[in-house]
């Protein structure tokens, strides 16, 4: 049973365009993180929020954890290149983490 | 400081042969994970321990895979007999167990693709 689901699950687009990430789930989890992975490698993690409406700006990206806990966004602005990659949510419940199903981004030079 | 140390990175074997991964975690983190990554997914927990106890194995096929973690500090993931839906990357990740530890961050290692034939 997977609670977290992403959308899109693939997208692909020219450097400077923006684009949003969604994570949703019907459960409520205590925080939610992102991270990025690139092939052949772990994930990095990038953000964790915690807060019912928190919003967290990392350069470019701004994330943001729904008001009821159960969903989030991820913003980029301007993308580029170095953004590729396979994006992840995470959300904590019960004591663990659970993975979202993944959106991979490939932005074109 | 060094990161998590996952050995081998790539494994092909046939059905129903035995493989085992090795993961050595970031010294001083408590808490070590064991993740099963499908192709083009997210990660699935396998087990999750706490030093050297089981916080979490719900997710693990027992019938077939094991897990253990001498001493609270390395841990070997062991796949017996493996099936060809096994194949996958398995990803070894660490945490400091920070408190509250819903704010904990996991570092992951760079895994290890096996493929079953």
């Amino acid at each position: 049973t997977q609670l977290l689901e992403q959308s899109p699950q693939f997208l692909s687009i020219q450097e400077g365009e923006n684009l949003t990430v969604y994570c949703n789930s019907s459960s409520v989890f205590s925080s939610l993180q992102w991270y990025r992975q690139e092939p052949g490698e772990g994930p990095v993690l990038l953000v964790t929020v915690v807060t019912g409406g928190e919003v967290k700006k990392l350069k470019r990206l701004t994330f943001q954890f729904g008001d009821a806990r159960k969903d989030s966004s991820l913003h980029i602005t301007a993308a580029q290149p170095g953004d590729t990659g396979l994006y992840l949510c995470a959300g904590y419940r019960t004591y663990k983490y659970i993975f979202g199903t993944g959106t991979r981004l490939k932005v074109l030079a | 400081e060094a990161g998590v140390a996952q050995s081998p990175r790539y494994k092909i074997i046939e059905k129903r042969q035995s493989v085992a991964f090795w993961c050595n975690p970031i010294s001083g983190h408590a808490t070590l994970y064991w993740y099963q990554q499908i192709l083009g997914q997210g990660p699935k927990l396998l087990i999750q321990f706490q030093n050297n106890g089981v916080v979490d194995d719900s997710q693990l096929p027992k019938d077939r895979f094991s897990a253990e973690r001498l001493k609270g500090v390395d841990s070997t993931l062991k796949i017996q007999p493996a099936k060809l839906e096994d194949s996958a990357v398995y990803l070894c990740a660490s945490s400091l167990d920070h408190f509250p530890a819903r704010t904990d961050t996991q570092y992951f290692g760079p895994g290890t693709r096996l493929t079953v034939l």
